[in-house]
């Protein structure tokens, strides 16, 4: 079964500090992984997908990741954190096992950034 | 372009009781999934409909259902209501082929009393 695990269920920066948030992804067949941003009564906003191209992944608001297979891990980077990337970040895989919509996800990773 | 709408964004009901949530999913798209937020067992899977089938399903009760129409518009149905369906249920839409970007709506937050 695939699935992926979030290490650490909440990250303290300072603003301006590199943001480094982690996923380690399980799956058996090439994975599509996800990483996604969710503020406080909202739903789910897309910051960037891993399928099977370029393993270096920009997203939006300066976010990306990097798909290490050896590793089976795709971390979710930031050079410089804003106050208004605090939120919750969580990492999806789905893939043809599970079914390309079905998405797994991690058990999230809230982001709190600092003055 | 509109984003995929879901209503009612907030809904208390009491145990016993039955509920309806409905999603419209981004003009264009035909596969609609639906997933269930706790704080306990965090975003889990309930079922995907494409072209009005069921095409994927998660592993809860049969209390939980859903259905979608011709013109892709998904609801979901819980029946029976129990305290632990307390949750903010997500929709999501996709194209499905091709692309597997799953696009979200804000959600509604269903309180069982």
């Amino acid at each position: 079964a695939q699935s992926v695990t979030q290490l650490g269920s909440h990250v303290s920066v300072s603003e301006g500090a590199l943001v480094l948030l982690r996923c380690n992804y399980s799956s058996s067949v090439p994975p599509y992984l996800f990483w996604y941003v969710q503020y406080p009564n909202q739903g789910l906003q897309l910051l960037l997908k891993y399928t099977s191209a370029a393993t270096l992944v920009k997203g939006i608001n300066g976010f990306e990741a990097e798909f290490k297979k050896s590793e089976t891990s795709f971390h979710l980077t930031k050079p410089s954190a804003h106050m208004s990337d605090a939120a919750e970040y969580f990492c999806a895989v789905s893939g043809v096992n599970t079914g390309f919509q079905k998405l797994v996800f991690g058990t999230g990773t809230r982001l709190l950034v600092s003055p | 372009k509109a984003g995929v709408t879901q209503t009612p964004r907030y809904l208390i009901k009491t145990r016993g009781q039955q509920v309806t949530l409905s999603c419209s999913p981004i003009s264009g798209h035909r596969s609609v999934s639906w997933y269930q937020q706790t704080p306990g067992q965090g975003l889990q899977f309930l079922f995907e409909y494409f072209s009005e089938t069921q095409r994927n399903k998660g592993n809860f009760p049969g209390r939980f259902s859903g259905r979608q129409f011709s013109n892709s518009r998904s609801e979901m149905n819980v029946s029976t209501l129990e305290l632990g369906d307390s949750a903010l249920y997500l929709c999501a839409s996709s194209f499905r082929t091709g692309s597997t970007e799953a696009f979200f709506g804000q959600g509604t937050r269903l309180t069982v009393v």
